[in-house]
């Protein structure tokens, strides 16, 4: 596509329940990023593949955050037992061979009540 | 670990030049980025500039390097209302990920 998607735009759950969050880079990209951004705060990195593969994910802030990307294009991000502080707004974005130009997405609007 | 600074707001009137500022404090950064965000919205790849570079410009956008002091600027000619959003800064030092600051806000003034 045009762009990096994102969807949904706007997910509302109640505290404990799992969500998943999708991604579809610009094609041809084959790095893709999950970056977290609080209320006020800058992003903050989750995770980075590179092809299938999650290159780095030592952003993942605990065992209930996980991601996949097993094509090497779409990536969903999972979210098991939500808590309310895991509202944020979830970006993905994408680039070639992780080099220079990083492209993102809307973002995900995240609230856990 | 990866810290990057930025002041927080900054009001300007229509026409005007406004200049936002970033310190950062790995020195192996590769590339150093502009993001503007408008309320509601993702990130929009500004401008970037390799650190083997001192200034880049692009139509009415400038951004200074200054090595040294680790010191990164933007600065935006005629100023716009549509240039009301926040700005981030951010470094990218090869492993993959992108530090950014919290955040400028500019507010333009009609």
């Amino acid at each position: 596509g045009a762009g990096v998607s994102q969807t949904p735009s706007n997910k509302v759950t109640e505290k404990g329940k799992y969500v998943e969050l999708r991604c579809d880079p610009i094609s041809g990209h084959t790095a893709l990023y999950w970056y977290r951004q609080s209320l006020g705060q800058g992003p903050e990195f989750l995770i980075y593949f590179q092809g299938t593969g999650a290159a780095d994910d030592s952003g993942l802030p605990n065992d209930r955050f996980f991601a996949v990307r097993p094509e090497g294009s779409v990536s969903t991000l999972k979210i098991q037992r939500t808590e309310r502080g895991d509202s944020a707004v979830y970006l993905c974005a994408s680039s070639q061979r992780g080099t220079d130009t990083i492209y993102f997405g809307e973002g995900s609007w995240l609230t856990v009540v | 670990g990866e810290d990057v600074e930025q002041s927080l707001f900054l009001s300007v009137r229509e026409g005007d030049s406004s200049v936002i500022n970033c310190t950062y404090t790995d020195s192996s950064s590769t590339y150093l980025y502009w993001y503007k965000q408008e309320p509601g919205a993702g990130l929009q790849l500004l401008t970037y500039i390799f650190s083997n570079m001192d200034m880049k410009q692009d139509q009415r956008l400038t951004v200074l390097l200054n090595k040294k002091d680790k010191h990164l600027s933007l600065r935006i000619a005629d100023t716009q209302t549509g240039d009301s959003a926040i700005y981030f800064c951010a470094e990218y030092y090869g492993n993959n990920r992108l530090a950014f600051g919290k955040g400028n806000q500019v507010v333009v003034i009609p």
